[in-house]
């Protein structure tokens, strides 16, 4: 029944290390995005992919990287995991992702402590 | 630079009252804005999208106004109950492939 779904829930781990988080939405949604949310709540766009192609690739380190095999999935990967990189990071998702009118659908977000 | 504003961090009202909330911007030049609601723990969810060339949308009770002259949305919320205590975030459409842009969110604390 959930609409748009991440793993893990909650990420722990040290600096440096290499994490994956991963999405997948049943919405049959063109569009998938992710986000960054900081201590402070303020939510950033950092990637969009439409129909397994990137659009939007906002200035994120290259330390991360997102891949989509499929327009259900949407995966995230950080290699190098910086104390900064702590955040709770979210997926969503959109029909077209083309168009202003388009009203995004978030999961339940991903909350990753970098020690 | 282009920057979103939300009036408050938080804003505590009692119940029953009419909750308003603002959210201006600069220096964008948005066809469509979006108001989002985010619970702790959770991922925001859509509330209302009003466009440029509309002055207000309502949703039960829930009153959006667009005034892009003075470049700025106020979300109302009447009749507030303690379930309607949340995150409010405003965003904006910039145009560029559904690209939103939010806000840095208001808190709300409605108490009996």
């Amino acid at each position: 029944d959930t609409a748009v779904s991440q793993t893990p829930k909650y990420l722990v781990t040290q600096m440096g290390n290499d994490k994956s988080i991963k999405c997948e939405q049943n919405l049959g949604h063109d569009t998938m995005y992710w986000y960054k949310q900081d201590s402070k709540k303020f939510l950033k766009i950092m990637f969009s992919y439409n129909n397994k192609e990137l659009i939007i690739n906002e200035t994120v380190p290259n330390r991360f990287s997102p891949k989509s095999p499929d327009k259900a999935h949407l995966n995230l990967h950080i290699n190098s995991l910086e104390l900064g990189d702590s955040a709770v990071y979210f997926c969503a998702s959109s029909q077209r992702g083309l168009a202003d009118t388009d009203t995004q659908y978030f999961g339940p977000g991903t909350r990753l402590t970098v020690l | 630079s282009q920057k979103i504003e939300q009036n408050s961090e938080a804003l505590n009202i009692q119940e029953g009252k009419t909750a308003t909330l603002t959210c201006n911007y600069t220096n964008y030049s948005p066809a469509y804005l979006q108001w989002y609601r985010q619970d702790p723990g959770r991922g925001p969810v859509f509330l209302l999208l009003i466009r440029e060339n509309e002055k207000e949308k309502r949703k039960e009770r829930l009153k959006v106004t667009f005034d892009t002259t003075l470049k700025q949305s106020l979300f109302h919320i009447t009749a507030s109950q303690p379930a309607d205590s949340a995150t409010y975030l405003c965003a904006l459409s910039t145009g560029t492939a559904s690209k939103l842009t939010f806000g840095t969110g208001t808190r709300l604390q409605v108490t009996l």
